[in-house]
């Protein structure tokens, strides 16, 4: 079956950029689009951007072109996304998706928690 | 950017009773060319990810209940749940994939009385 794993939290340190995986695991990886998406507390949802692993074609929302970069490791099946220079504002859980117009499939989430 | 206006923010209603909740698009959300309206709505439990329920406004995922019902066209789109149940206790989004970046509506928060 379809699984998207990734870690349930991470503390980050103002400033410290961070870099969130997204292992994906029983489908052929380099088939679908990868999207991350954002959930702060109490909040609503924010496409942040996607990227095709074949290729590593990226699409990014450009409120997070200088935040967010997406990259793929095809040897393990694994999607990225590094976080540049997070404030608070970007605590948040980051989830990943599988899908390129609509999200069928999502991982648990990261919890990110940027403090000092 | 297609803005998604999603009402009312909370609903309440009791067992077996009839839900209705609205969105909104910025945009007309229909292909002209396959005439199919790109909306999507999602499920998100308290404590869970999201969970697709619909897409092309009123075609149910794999496996969701048919008493979820999708439906509109170009910028005004339903979520019906005909009979709430106690599971049915969620937020509900829609999202628009008509273009990107792709947005969500800021959520209806379904409560069960």
């Amino acid at each position: 079956q379809v699984q998207l794993q990734q870690p349930g939290a991470e503390l980050v340190r103002p400033g410290a950029s961070v870099k969130l995986s997204c292992k994906a695991s029983g489908y052929t990886f380099t088939s679908y689009w990868i999207n991350w998406v954002r959930q702060r507390p109490g909040q609503g949802l924010e496409w942040i951007g996607n990227i095709f692993p074949s290729d590593s074609y990226t699409n990014y929302n450009q409120k997070f072109k200088d935040k967010a970069t997406l990259t793929v490791d095809k040897s393990s099946s694994t999607a990225y996304m590094q976080l540049s220079s997070p404030t608070s504002e970007d605590s948040a859980v980051y989830y990943c998706t599988r899908g390129r117009a609509w999200f069928a499939f999502w991982g648990q989430g990261t919890l990110v928690t940027v403090s000092a | 950017d297609i803005v998604m206006t999603q009402s009312p923010s909370s609903l309440a209603m009791s067992v077996g009773q009839k839900a209705t909740m609205s969105c909104k698009s910025s945009q007309s959300l229909l292909n002209s060319s396959n005439q199919k309206n790109y909306l999507a709505w999602y499920q998100q439990k308290p404590g869970q990810s999201p969970k697709l329920l619909v897409y092309f406004a009123s075609t149910r995922e794999s496996g969701v209940p048919d008493r979820f019902i999708g439906s509109g066209s170009g910028t005004d789109f339903t979520l019906t749940i005909s009979s709430v149940q106690a599971e049915d206790l969620a937020d509900y989004f829609c999202q628009q994939h008509y273009d990107t970046p792709r947005t969500f509506g800021g959520g209806t928060k379904l409560e069960i009385k």
